[in-house]
């Protein structure tokens, strides 16, 4: 059981340039979510989506695209890279609305350097 | 909106000595709180939730929190710990109402010296 993948899990950008995230769960969940962690910022949304073929805005969604055309993956892209988007991204899923008995699983995180 | 705040960027304790994690958070209704631990170039794997019922919660690794309405506190505690536990430990809530999202903490560096 794998869990939440997320590939790749470095990358190395250069400003101006654009590239794909990919998120994928194999465990059905239905809410999907992408954060990113900068150093003493904690974790902060930038997109998520409550279902297949639906997607919202977070905390910071701007300089990002998401779409979740399948229910397992949720893809999040940078159209044109900056330095400023350089972070650690995490993808996490949960069944339903996180509470009584769901809670998120995280990926393992993609270390995305833009210069 | 909800609100985190981990009072403590970085605790340096020694190995068997106790510890307290302190988090704080802002919410006018109904929370549920978490605690994920990241150890060095991994992932986020929880620690432990409330979600509702006894105000003491026991999670993975000897560690538990207490939860406290009044004070809209959740801190985490260790009577002792060990080398391994040297990690960054996040504070997190959901918001009854709008619980779609995490919104977490700052992050607190535990460090456990020999």
């Amino acid at each position: 059981n794998a869990g939440v993948t997320q590939t790749p899990k470095f990358r190395v950008l250069k400003t101006g340039q654009s590239m794909t995230l990919l998120c994928a769960q194999d465990m059905n969940h239905e809410y999907m979510y992408w954060y990113r962690q900068d150093p003493g910022m904690g974790l902060r949304l930038i997109h998520y989506s409550v279902g297949e073929g639906t997607t919202a805005k977070g905390e910071v969604p701007d300089g990002y695209n998401v779409s979740r055309l399948k229910k397992q993956n949720f893809l999040l892209g940078l159209e044109s890279a900056a330095p400023s988007q350089t972070s650690v991204y995490f993808c996490a899923s949960s069944y339903h609305r996180i509470g009584m008995n769901t809670e998120a699983f995280f990926g393992q995180g993609t270390r995305l350097t833009v210069v | 909106a909800q609100s985190v705040t981990q009072l403590d960027s970085q605790v340096p304790v020694f190995e068997e000595a106790p510890v307290e994690l302190r988090c704080n958070y802002s919410s006018s209704v109904s929370v549920y709180l978490f605690w994920y631990v990241q150890y060095p170039n991994q992932g986020l794997q929880l620690l432990l939730k409330y979600l509702s019922g006894s105000t003491l919660v026991k999670g993975i690794n000897g560690f538990e929190a207490e939860f406290n309405k009044s004070q809209t506190s959740f801190h985490l505690r260790k009577p002792s710990v060990h080398i391994s536990d040297t990690a960054e430990y996040f504070c997190a809530v959901s918001v009854g109402g709008s619980n779609y999202k995490l919104t977490f903490g700052k992050g607190t560096l535990l460090t456990v010296n020999p």
